[in-house]
């Protein structure tokens, strides 16, 4: 079945830092990969997302490239602000099925 | 537009005891959804509907109900609440079940504890 592997643990990083946040995926067929980020008592709300191989989705200064020959879509951003402190998730849905399969989650807190 | 809503925000149950989480859309979307988090797990999805009338099993679904009568609602019964089932649920829609990479909008969440 699909799944979806992100890194273990918080990230806590300095304001400015730079921000990775590793994701695997493992598909039968060609998913399309989400970051969703949720922050401090909301909903989540979609922060990018790729369609296919070598897309890149960006938004708000992230970025994640569509990766197929190493099922991977990192997260990244150059310099990261204290509003950035949230809770970030891997995901991805199959061609033709808008079931989502979720990784674990990652908080990540920017410190000033 | 408001979105995804969903009641309450906060609920507190005995164990044993029944209640309907409420979710409602006022966008017209067809595919509808409702996920549990829980800490470390990530968002595990019950139930799920592709229009009204249409609903199906998710990854976690033993222990709760789904009907979907209208497009915009998607209420998630709990038939005899356990301390399991204590949780964050979230409500999500999207436009379509078979759209490529569609967004799903997600509701403000429902924070269950059941004692």
């Amino acid at each position: 079945g699909n799944s979806v592997t992100q890194m273990e643990g918080p990230v806590t990083l300095s304001e400015e830092a730079f921000l990775t946040i590793n994701c695997t995926y493992t598909a039968t067929g060609y998913p399309s990969l989400f970051w969703y980020v949720q922050y401090p008592g909301e909903g989540l709300q979609l922060l990018l997302k790729a369609t296919k191989a070598d897309d890149k989705g960006s938004n708000k200064g992230f970025e994640a490239t569509y990766r197929k020959e190493t099922t991977s879509f990192h997260l990244e951003k150059g310099s990261v602000q204290v509003s950035d402190s949230a809770v970030y998730f891997c995901a991805l849905s199959e061609y033709g099925n808008n079931r989502l399969a979720f990784g674990k989650g990652n908080q990540v807190v920017v410190i000033p | 537009n408001a979105g995804v809503t969903q009641t309450p925000k906060f609920q507190v149950l005995k164990t044993g005891q029944s209640m309907t989480l409420q979710c409602a859309q006022d966008m017209n979307h067809e595919y509808m959804s409702w996920y549990r988090q829980d800490p470390g797990m990530g968002l595990r999805l019950i139930h799920y509907s592709v229009g009204a009338g249409i609903t199906d099993q998710g990854e976690v679904p033993n222990g709760y109900n789904v009907s979907r009568s209208t497009t915009e609602d998607f209420p998630l019964r709990l038939l005899s609440a356990a301390p399991s089932q204590t949780s964050v649920y979230f409500c999500a829609s999207s436009y379509s079940n078979f759209a490529v990479g569609d967004e799903q909008y997600f509701g403000p969440g429902t924070r269950l504890t059941v004692t």
